[in-house]
């Protein structure tokens, strides 16, 4: 069964342009969540999809919004992009809401960086 | 609310000696507890979980945890360590009976680097 995955692996981008990362949940899966990961911070909780509709938002601004397809795959984007944004984006899939199961699968992560 | 703190940011070890990553808690109910491990280059991966039973975990890799509900601690633990155990290690907490922010999403300590040197 393939796992999670994420494209792409690696950006570069400068400030106030704007991304858009993917994930593809295991098959199966109806729950893509994302997380932001910082030195700093460790994993910060962004927001959650769920049958093509948002169900949880962590404390993160406007400018982070994300959608979730009818075949589970979701998408990410950042829009004014700042220096502050740069780091590990996670996406994790579920069979249920991730506040209802034992476990997360993670993809491998985009690495983004903002110059 | 529910919160997760991993007082140490590294860990160092030498091979073959037994490793501790620490783990503490806060929740206003009974947690469900998790360790993940994070290689570089690579996404989380799923080491252990605690719901209920046995104080004492056994996960992946020959790692287990023991969950001291008095210390509201949650230790990965392995007896042995080897190099290739050098890895980030992430403790996780979600409370299922409690919404914490409005929802039952783990909350992820900041990670723990733990370095086993030859």
């Amino acid at each position: 069964k393939a796992g999670v995955t994420q494209t792409p692996r690696y950006l570069i981008k400068t400030r106030g342009q704007q991304v858009t990362l993917s994930c593809s949940p295991i098959s199966g899966h109806r729950s893509v969540s994302w997380y932001q990961q910082t030195p700093g911070q460790g994993l910060q909780f962004l927001f959650e999809y769920f049958s093509e509709t948002q169900r949880n938002k962590g404390n993160f601004p406007g400018r982070f919004s994300g959608r979730q397809f009818s075949n589970s795959r979701s998408e990410m984007n950042v829009s004014t992009l700042e220096l502050g944004d740069s780091a590990l984006y996670l996406c994790a899939s579920s069979l249920g809401l991730a506040g209802e199961v034992d476990e997360q699968f993670f993809g491998p992560g985009t690495r983004l960086t903002v110059l | 609310a529910q919160s997760v703190a991993q007082p140490e940011d590294q860990v160092n070890v030498a091979e073959g000696n037994p490793l501790t990553v620490k783990c503490t808690y806060s929740v206003s109910g009974n947690p469900y507890l998790f360790w993940y491990v994070q290689y570089p280059n690579r996404g989380l991966q799923f080491l252990l979980k605690y719901i209920t039973g046995d104080n004492l975990v056994k996960g992946s890799y020959g790692f287990e945890a023991e969950f001291n509900k008095s210390q509201t601690s949650f230790h990965l633990k392995k007896p042995s360590a080897l190099v290739s155990d050098s890895a980030l290690y992430f403790c996780a907490v979600r409370d299922p009976f409690s919404l914490s922010g409005g929802s039952y999403i783990p909350t992820f300590g900041r990670g723990t680097s733990l370095i086993v040197h030859p």
